[in-house]
């Protein structure tokens, strides 16, 4: 049973780099989401999307682009790194029926350092 | 804008005692969720207990329980019989019930040690 699926775990990227992180889930999620994890800060939002064809940005967009081509798939790209975006990123999915307190499924995360 | 406050960020309990972490939520709102999510070492993200707003009995997880105050807008987690392993960072979350769209809100987040 797969879950929320992340790659890669680790990531060293320069200064003005760009990269993707992948994101897939089994489940027939609807809502798929990306947050990052800075401490002291908690969880923030980054970019969400309800389904297929559909995003919108959440809390911290700036410098991070999505996109939703399929149920199954929520890849977040950096344009170009900066060292502001050194975190922890973690994508997260739901159910969306009926179940409307379906808790956030997590993938195991992204530690991506920026130099 | 909602948001959760965690006032403690570290706490400590003794194995087999009992211990209650805090959280605050700001809202207008009244149909909500509210999770409490354990993060070990391991950086997994793993739900503990979850509350709907319109129940009044407070949810229960084996020796996971929370104290859900509507009116204060306050939901505290008792960890009772503590373990080794309840030792992780302990985020609570608050979601307003607005359909497919609605965000899970963290709050910063409390470290629990538990010492023998």
């Amino acid at each position: 049973n797969a879950g929320v699926t992340q790659t890669p775990k680790f990531q060293v990227l320069k200064t003005g780099q760009s990269m993707t992180l992948q994101c897939a889930q089994d489940m027939n999620h609807e809502y798929m989401s990306w947050y990052r994890q800075d401490p002291g800060m908690g969880l923030r939002l980054i970019h969400y999307s309800v389904g297929a064809g559909i995003t919108d940005q959440g809390e911290v967009p700036n410098g991070y682009n999505v996109s939703r081509s399929t149920t199954e798939d929520f890849p977040l790209r950096l344009l170009s790194a900066a060292p502001s975006q050194t975190s922890v990123y973690f994508c997260a999915s739901r159910s969306t029926g009926t179940l409307y307190n379906s808790p956030l499924h997590f993938g195991n995360g992204t530690r991506l350092t920026v130099t | 804008a909602q948001t959760v406050t965690q006032s403690q960020p570290e706490m400590s309990v003794q194995e087999a005692e009992t211990v209650t972490l805090s959280c605050t939520y700001d809202t207008s709102e009244s149909d909500y969720y509210l999770f409490w999510y354990k993060q070990p070492p391991s950086r997994q993200m793993i739900l503990v207990i979850r509350q709907e707003a319109y129940k009044q009995q407070n949810a229960t997880e084996n020796r996971f329980s929370v104290n859900f105050q509507k009116a204060a807008k306050s939901f505290s987690l008792k960890i009772s019989d503590s373990q080794l392993g309840d030792a992780a960072m302990y985020f609570c979350a608050y979601r307003v019930n607005t359909g497919t769209a609605s965000k899970l809100t963290f709050g910063t987040g409390t470290r629990l040690q538990v010492t023998l």
